[in-house]
């Protein structure tokens, strides 16, 4: 089965533009969430989404945006980018379904933001 | 809230000697423990979970952990190090109300000496 799908891999982004990341769930899962992870530090939460609603925000300013769709793909947004911006930006899927609260993590979308 | 503490960002050990990281929890309820491992330039991969269950947990390449109320730790051991277990480890907590939101702690690097 495929796991956690997340493009693209790497991008390089400008102070002030706006960036739109990708991840695909492993099949059967209905939960997405989003991390950041800076260098040198542990992930840090920015959403969570089921069924299409969001149900969980991190302390990321509204600059960061994010949606699923009814194939439970989701997206996250990120306009007016800062030079802080710049991580590794995590997707994990899990299935509520199972009550288990384990997560399945994607290879990460590597910012950078110049 | 729920918070992790990783007691040493890193530890070195020689292969074959036992490896321990150190993770303790705060939350005032229950909580969901996990530790994941990160390979360089990868996502990350679960390594075992607690989850109310029996309180030594098994995983994965040989590692297991011990969930501790009364010391509010979740240390991840292996007997024998390998060459290849070099990498970073980040312990994590989740808690009932909180589906879908991972806390991390800020990661142990993990060095294997030959």
């Amino acid at each position: 089965d495929a796991g956690v799908t997340q493009s693209p891999t790497h991008l390089i982004k400008t102070r002030g533009q706006q960036v739109t990341l990708r991840c695909s769930p492993i099949s059967g899962h209905k939960s997405v969430s989003w991390y950041q992870q800076v260098l040198g530090q542990g992930p840090q939460f920015i959403f969570q989404y089921y069924e299409k609603e969001e149900r969980g925000r991190g302390n990321f300013p509204d600059r960061f945006s994010a949606r699923q769709f009814p194939n439970y793909s989701s997206e996250l947004n990120v306009n007016a980018l800062l030079l802080g911006d710049s991580a590794l930006y995590l997707c994990a899927s899990s299935s509520r379904d199972t009550n288990s609260y384990e997560q399945y993590f994607g290879p990460g979308t590597r910012l950078t933001v110049t | 809230a729920q918070s992790v503490t990783q007691l040493g960002s890193h530890v070195s050990v020689s292969e074959g000697a036992l490896v321990l990281l150190r993770c303790n929890y705060s939350s005032s309820v229950p909580p969901y423990l996990f530790w994941y491992v990160q390979y360089p330039n990868q996502g990350l991969q679960l390594l075992l979970k607690y989850t109310s269950a029996a309180t030594l947990v098994k995983g994965i390449n040989g590692f297991e952990a011990e969930f501790k109320k009364s010391e509010t730790s979740f240390h991840l051991t292996k007997p024998s190090a390998h060459m290849s277990d070099a990498a970073e480890y980040f312990c994590a907590v989740s808690v009932g109300t909180s589906y879908g939101k991972l806390t991390f702690g800020q990661g142990t690097i993990l060095t294997v000496h030959p």
